[in-house]
């Protein structure tokens, strides 16, 4: 069955520091892999994506995700973190064997900034 | 430019009552798309669309309806409004490739007493 996880309910970062959000994926063809962010009270905006090409993918406000064949993960990374990066993201995939090409979501991992 | 916009924001209910939300995008975009969002949790899927006058059931369909007649509109009907139906509801519209990545509405947030 096709199915996204996020291991981390929560991930708490210093300012400055690295970032990694965990994503592992499941399914049955190749996939398309996107990654959303989510801003209090506001719609989900869209960071980044995997098609097909280069394991790393370079997003908006410096965020880039590694895909992983082997490990079937596309964690969501930021060499140095700002406040304002505290949100909730979502790990998303598309799994191409299946016709109706919906999305798969993630249940959402909390990032945490502290200054 | 405006992208996804819903209305209304807010809006309490009562258990019985019926309410359509709203979804409009301006981009002319085939696929549309109806989300819910639980606390904690992540989107599931309502009802989608392939384009005017095309819909289709999604994970949690039950107790909603769609309808699509025109390319920029994707109303959500909610029929006799249950607690269980207390959510935020998401529109979102995509391009027609199908790597396409989704636009996303502010999203409405619905509490049914």
């Amino acid at each position: 069955a096709q199915s996204v996880a996020q291991p981390e309910d929560q991930v708490n970062v210093a300012e400055g520091n690295p970032l990694t959000v965990k994503c592992t994926y499941s399914v049955s063809g190749n996939p398309y892999l996107f990654w959303y962010v989510q801003y209090p009270n506001r719609g989900l905006q869209f960071l980044l994506k995997y098609i097909t090409g280069d394991n790393l993918v370079k997003g908006s406000y410096g965020f880039e995700a590694e895909f992983n064949k082997s490990q079937t993960s596309f964690h969501l990374k930021k060499p140095s973190a700002l406040v304002s990066d505290s949100a909730l993201y979502f790990c998303a995939v598309r799994d191409l064997a299946d016709s109706n090409y919906q999305l798969i979501w993630g249940a959402g991992t909390k990032l945490i900034i502290k200054p | 430019n405006a992208g996804v916009t819903q209305t209304p924001k807010f809006r309490i209910l009562k258990i019985g009552q019926s309410m359509t939300l709203q979804c409009t995008q301006d981009m002319n975009h085939n696929y549309m798309y109806w989300y819910r969002q639980d606390p904690g949790m992540g989107l599931k899927l309502i009802y989608y669309s392939v384009g005017a006058g095309i819909t289709d059931k999604g994970e949690v369909p039950n107790g909603y309806n769609v309808s699509r007649s025109t390319t920029e509109d994707f109303p959500l009907r909610l029929e006799l409004a249950a607690p269980s139906q207390t959510s935020v509801y998401f529109c979102a519209s995509r391009g027609p490739i199908r790597y396409n990545e989704q636009f996303f509405g502010p999203g409405t947030r619905l509490t049914v007493l």
